[in-house]
């Protein structure tokens, strides 16, 4: 079936760091991917989508790119800031019709001043 | 524009209890997902509705747990008899598929749900 694996958290950057947060996948055709993010007592947002290969997505300065050679869609900011301390969560849509979602795990973002 | 209404925010009920999150879609939405946020078992999908039908209810854990959707406005997921491990975030979001299916799911801010 279906996965997405991201990266283990939680990850602490200092403010006007590099963000990198991987993201690789396991589906059969071509999914669509989705970058979630969730703040503190809130539910999940959508933050950026692509839905076919090398389209990138892009929102408040975080960026992802479809990488169908690689299957991954890595989540990219070039500054963070402290308020985009939350946790991050990769999706995809598989191609078969479904509306459902498979989330990965959630990383965990904490920046500091 | 009202986004998913999810209530009660918290719950807190002992062992044996019968528990019952209620969730108000965004209007005009067409599906409606339940799902359950833990840290061992991070998020995961309980069942989901199209046009008020139950679609998929394999993550349903157990007979314990049944999810209504009597109209296109409001959904409810029951849990009787309750037990601790049943604590956790569950979270209700909805979507239209009007559009396509790349539109996003649309989350409620989640009940916090404790079983003592």
């Amino acid at each position: 079936g279906d996965s997405v694996t991201q990266m283990e958290g939680p990850v602490t950057l200092s403010e006007e760091a590099f963000l990198t947060i991987n993201c690789t996948y396991t589906a059969t055709g071509y999914p669509s991917l989705f970058w979630y993010v969730q703040y503190p007592g809130e539910g999940l947002q959508l933050l950026l989508k692509a839905t076919k290969a090398d389209d990138k997505g892009s929102n408040k300065g975080f960026e992802a790119t479809y990488r169908k050679e690689t299957t991954s869609f890595h989540l990219e900011k070039g500054s963070v800031q402290v308020s985009d301390s939350a946790v991050y969560f990769c999706a995809l849509r598989g191609p078969a019709g479904s509306y459902q979602l498979t989330f990965g795990k959630g990383t965990k973002l904490s920046v500091i001043p | 524009d009202a986004g998913v209404i999810q209530s009660p925010r918290h719950e807190v009920t002992e062992m044996g209890q019968e528990v019952t999150l209620r969730c108000k879609p965004i209007s005009g939405h067409d599906y409606l997902f339940w799902y359950r946020q833990t840290m061992m078992r991070g998020l995961e999908l309980l069942i989901y509705f199209n046009n008020n039908v139950p679609i998929d209810d394999s993550g349903m854990p157990e007979d314990r747990f049944s999810a209504k959707m009597p109209n296109a406005s409001f959904s409810t997921l029951k849990i009787q008899p309750s037990e601790p491990r049943d604590s956790a975030v569950y979270f209700c979001a909805s979507s239209f598929s009007g559009q396509g299916r790349n539109q996003p799911q649309h989350f409620g801010d989640g009940t916090r749900l404790s079983i003592l």
